[in-house]
């Protein structure tokens, strides 16, 4: 079936660092939809792109649909304490699907010590 | 409204017996979605509605799990003689008609001892 890859598995940020990760597909996707996750808490969407080629951007947070449509890109700038979580890339796997989202393993921020 | 709702947050059970957890989506949204999500995965789709009917099942939905939405409204999702491995969190999520965007619970954990 189709999967998501999400790239890095973990990062460690510094308070006032930019951070970029991305997901890629070996399938063409026509949405993409970035989530954040706290523990034990219930992913919060982020941003949403449907066309390729689209950037959107939400506060410090920006995301780019990538050109192929199998990849997207999400990048925070000016990382804060409270970015601190997981971040999952979703989409539509695409025909045959009534409408379920697929989603990445996810890139885990935390904090340098 | 004030979003996603699921009940209870938290379930701790004994392996065989019956759990029921109930989600109350979005006001007007037609889509709802159950998910499963272990310890560093990505939620994994478990079953969609769109109004009352059940469009979709994933391969992960064993026949000790059923899910029901008999008014189009709230759902929801019953396992049956609970196993260790079903100890999971387990998400619901609901989407309006204009796009696929979809906005989660705070889940249901659930622990089978």
């Amino acid at each position: 079936g189709q999967q998501l890859n999400q790239s890095p598995q973990s990062m460690f940020i510094q308070e006032g660092e930019d951070v970029s990760m991305n997901c890629t597909s070996s399938s063409i996707f026509n949405t993409w939809l970035w989530y954040k996750q706290d523990p034990g808490e219930g992913p919060v969407l982020l941003i949403a792109l449907y066309k390729a080629g689209e950037l959107t951007s939400n506060g410090r947070l920006t995301a780019q649909f990538g050109i192929t449509r199998k990849d997207s890109f999400l990048n925070i700038s000016a990382s804060i304490p409270s970015d601190v979580g997981i971040y999952f890339c979703a989409g539509p796997p695409g025909h045959g699907s009534q409408g379920n989202l697929i989603f990445g393993k996810g890139t885990k921020l935390s904090v340098k010590p | 409204d004030t979003g996603v709702s699921q009940d209870p947050r938290h379930k701790i059970t004994k392996r065989g017996q019956n759990v029921t957890f109930r989600c109350d989506p979005i006001s007007e949204h037609n889509r709802l979605y159950w998910y499963r999500q272990t310890l560093g995965q990505g939620p994994e789709f478990l079953t969609y509605f769109q109004n009352e009917a059940q469009l979709e099942k994933s391969r992960l939905l064993s026949d000790r799990f059923s899910a029901e939405r008999p008014k189009g409204s709230f759902s929801t999702l019953e396992i049956q003689r609970t196993e260790q491995g079903d100890s999971a969190m387990y998400l619901c999520a609901s989407g309006g008609r204009a796009n696929t965007e979809a906005f989660f619970g705070q889940g249901t954990r659930l622990t089978v001892v």
